[in-house]
């Protein structure tokens, strides 16, 4: 079965901090893992990595992917209070069968 | 271009009954999947679609059920709910099979 681990699960830093949060998968013909913040709402799409070693970036937030190791991670600099939510990976698998595995996420709360 | 917009945003239904959520994508993608969010189990693969065909399924009872018409819009259904059924059922579509998801406001789902 796959499946997609973060860490930490929650996280409180105070504005300017950075964090890094994880996520580390077990699935069957990885295809892609994606990135996702989501407030009291829906997700909303950060990032979708699919080759090895290649950061993206966007402004304060950069994520990376191993493909060795099977890990990601999602970098937040110079935090802001906005940041605050729930960070989601998830990883595409499958041919035909397509689908995403979500991790439970991270919660991140930043404080001012 | 529109984001994908979901009906109804809130549901109250008894136990027993069925109900139907619908999902239109956004302009152009063809790839529609559903999802369930519950505080314990996170977010959950229900069934993908792709020019009208489902393509996977979660690990879901048979009273889960959805379809996908010719203009990409997305239905889907429960039969006899349960209370455990009570989530946030989210819509995302991506232009094909392992591109990058986009979410639904949701449908908040309550039942009593």
């Amino acid at each position: 079965e796959d499946k997609v681990v973060q860490s930490p699960l929650s996280l409180v830093v105070h504005e300017g901090d950075t964090v890094t949060l994880n996520c580390s998968y077990e699935v069957t013909n990885f295809r892609s893992l994606l990135w996702y913040k989501q407030e009291k709402k829906a997700p909303t799409f950060l990032f979708m990595l699919t080759s090895s070693g290649i950061e993206k970036k966007s402004g304060r937030l950069s994520s990376i992917l191993d493909k060795k190791e099977l890990f990601s991670i999602l970098n937040i600099t110079a935090t802001q209070t906005g940041d605050s939510a729930i960070y989601l990976c998830a990883v595409g698998s499958g041919g035909s069968n397509y689908k995403l595995t979500f991790g439970k996420g991270t919660l991140l709360t930043v404080n001012p | 271009k529109a984001g994908v917009t979901q009906t109804p945003r809130y549901l109250i239904k008894t136990r027993g009954q069925q109900v139907t959520l619908s999902c239109s994508p956004i302009s152009g993608h063809r790839s529609v999947s559903w999802y369930q969010q519950t505080p314990g189990q996170g977010l959950q693969f229900l069934f993908e679609y792709f020019s009208e065909t489902q393509r996977n399924k979660g690990n879901f009872p048979g009273r889960f059920s959805g379809r996908q018409f010719s203009n990409s819009r997305s239905e889907m259904n429960v039969s006899t709910l349960e209370l455990g059924d009570s989530a946030l059922y989210l819509c995302a579509s991506s232009l094909q099979e392992s591109y990058e998801q986009y979410f639904g406001p949701g449908t908040r789902l309550t039942v009593t």
